[in-house]
């Protein structure tokens, strides 16, 4: 099984311009989210959503928008990109139990360059 | 403030015994979780702790102490392959997951 895809693997993307980072998961887990890491830095998370439908803002969501229109996809999307928003971007899901032993998977990640 | 501590990165030699320690404060507690990391790829789970006490898996072992909010990742007989960075996240009260940095382990032959 592919568990979790994200697309593109990396992009260079001038500032001011938009765009979506796709994420697709075949697990039908319930919980997806978005994570940001930077050198130095603990993952950070920037968006949730604990099932289809509904989405939540984690600890840096400024300049990040997402939608849940369905189980398997969670796509972020950048507005208008600044260069503080080069990162590696990682899609994650689980079951979604709503316990604390929710084990997270994570896709291949998205590096994104803003110039 | 919500914080999670573990050393920036550990040499090791392969076939030794090295210990990551993770130190956490956290509003609330459900649980952590060590997860491995290795160069440009994505985190891979290695283990859950909710209850003190060690956990066993094949090589790798952790162990917890909520009363001093301390954890660590054990790993024997290393092998080249588990040079990697180890994350540290704890589960808080609103089962949200806190990232620590992440110790790098570099293994030298």
């Amino acid at each position: 099984t592919a568990g979790i895809t994200q697309a593109p693997t990396s992009q260079i993307l001038a500032a001011g311009r938009s765009m979506t980072l796709r994420c697709t998961q075949d697990m039908r887990h319930n919980a997806m989210y978005w994570y940001r890491q930077d050198l130095g830095l603990g993952l950070r998370l920037i968006h949730y959503s604990n099932t289809a439908g509904t989405t939540g803002k984690g600890e840096v969501p400024d300049g990040y928008s997402v939608s849940r229109a369905n189980t398997d996809d969670f796509p972020l999307t950048l507005a208008s990109a600044v260069p503080s928003q080069t990162s590696v971007y990682f899609c994650a899901s689980s079951e979604g139990r709503g316990q604390g032993a929710d084990e997270q998977f994570f896709g291949p990640g998205t590096r994104l360059t803003v110039l | 403030g919500q914080n999670i501590d573990q050393p920036t990165e550990m040499t090791a030699t392969e076939g030794a015994i090295v210990q990551i320690n993770c130190t956490y404060q956290t509003s609330g507690f459900n649980g952590l979780f060590w997860y491995q990391q290795h160069a440009g790829e994505a985190p891979t789970f290695l283990s859950y702790n909710v209850l003190d006490g060690l956990e066993e898996k094949g090589r790798f072992s952790s162990f917890l102490s909520r009363s001093k909010g301390y954890s660590y990742l054990l790993l024997k007989e290393l092998q080249m392959k588990d040079s990697a960075s180890y994350l540290c996240a704890v589960t808080d009260s609103n089962y949200q997951l806190i990232w620590g940095a992440g110790t790098k382990l570099i293994i030298k032959p």
